[in-house]
């Protein structure tokens, strides 16, 4: 078994500002996604990476930028936070790309912009 | 472009009875994987279960099973004996066999009552 671990739990921003989240696992999996979830929505992939020091677009990527430090860690930066902007940003790996693996999710850090 | 569809918003059922979401899909692959996750209360999301689609065999889990209609692009949740602990937002997700984007539906929140 194994864990992932997103910090910090809530984010508190304001407008405009470079905000970051951290995300680690130690399932020892090589690949790592990024997700928004909206309120009352399914989530939308922001980023994510097959493996240390690769990053790949996913549909939502405007706005953001990602860093893939090591094989354990994927931090997402906010670049400019929107005012009123409220949403949850989940983390989750998976062992590798194949389309059957199953993807683990963290418990997600919540964004609110004042 | 895959396109995942749970037309439920919600539903309300009575414990230790039957329950089935639905879920629609599009894609133009001819191999993909079908996925179901349960969203708890604090947020957690928690794999349940997988249907490839080559199969022709429904998948299932525990008190999970699915309903796999391949000419009907559907692929629907079974949850017999419903227990209380069951209430959560479902989501349906699909991912072809290369890529890394696994699409969601937009949920379905299901009350368990006593």
């Amino acid at each position: 078994g194994g864990i992932i671990t997103q910090t910090p739990k809530f984010l508190i921003g304001q407008e405009g500002q470079k905000l970051t989240l951290k995300c680690q696992q130690n399932f020892n999996h090589d690949t790592m996604y990024w997700y928004r979830q909206d309120s009352g929505k399914g989530l939308r992939l922001i980023y994510y990476s097959i493996t240390e020091n690769d990053l790949q677009k996913g549909d939502l990527s405007e706005g953001y930028d990602a860093s893939r430090e090591k094989k354990s860690s994927f931090s997402l930066t906010v670049t400019s936070a929107q005012k009123n902007e409220m949403a949850v940003f989940l983390c989750a790996s998976s062992p590798l790309l194949g389309g059957q693996d199953t993807q683990y999710f963290g418990p997600g850090t919540r964004l609110l912009v004042l | 472009a895959q396109k995942v569809t749970q037309t439920q918003t919600s539903i309300s059922v009575v414990e230790k009875t039957t329950v089935t979401m639905d879920c629609v899909y599009e894609t133009r692959d001819s191999s993909y994987f079908l996925f179901w996750y349960k969203q708890t209360a604090s947020g957690e999301i928690v794999f349940l279960i997988r249907q490839d689609s080559y199969k022709k065999e429904n998948a299932t889990v525990g008190h999970y099973s699915l309903n796999f209609q391949k000419p009907k692009s559907s692929i629907g949740l079974i949850i017999t004996a419903t227990q209380i602990e069951d209430s959560a937002v479902y989501f349906c997700a699909m991912r072809n066999n290369a890529g890394a984007k696994l699409t969601f539906g937009g949920g379905t929140r299901l009350t368990v009552r006593p």
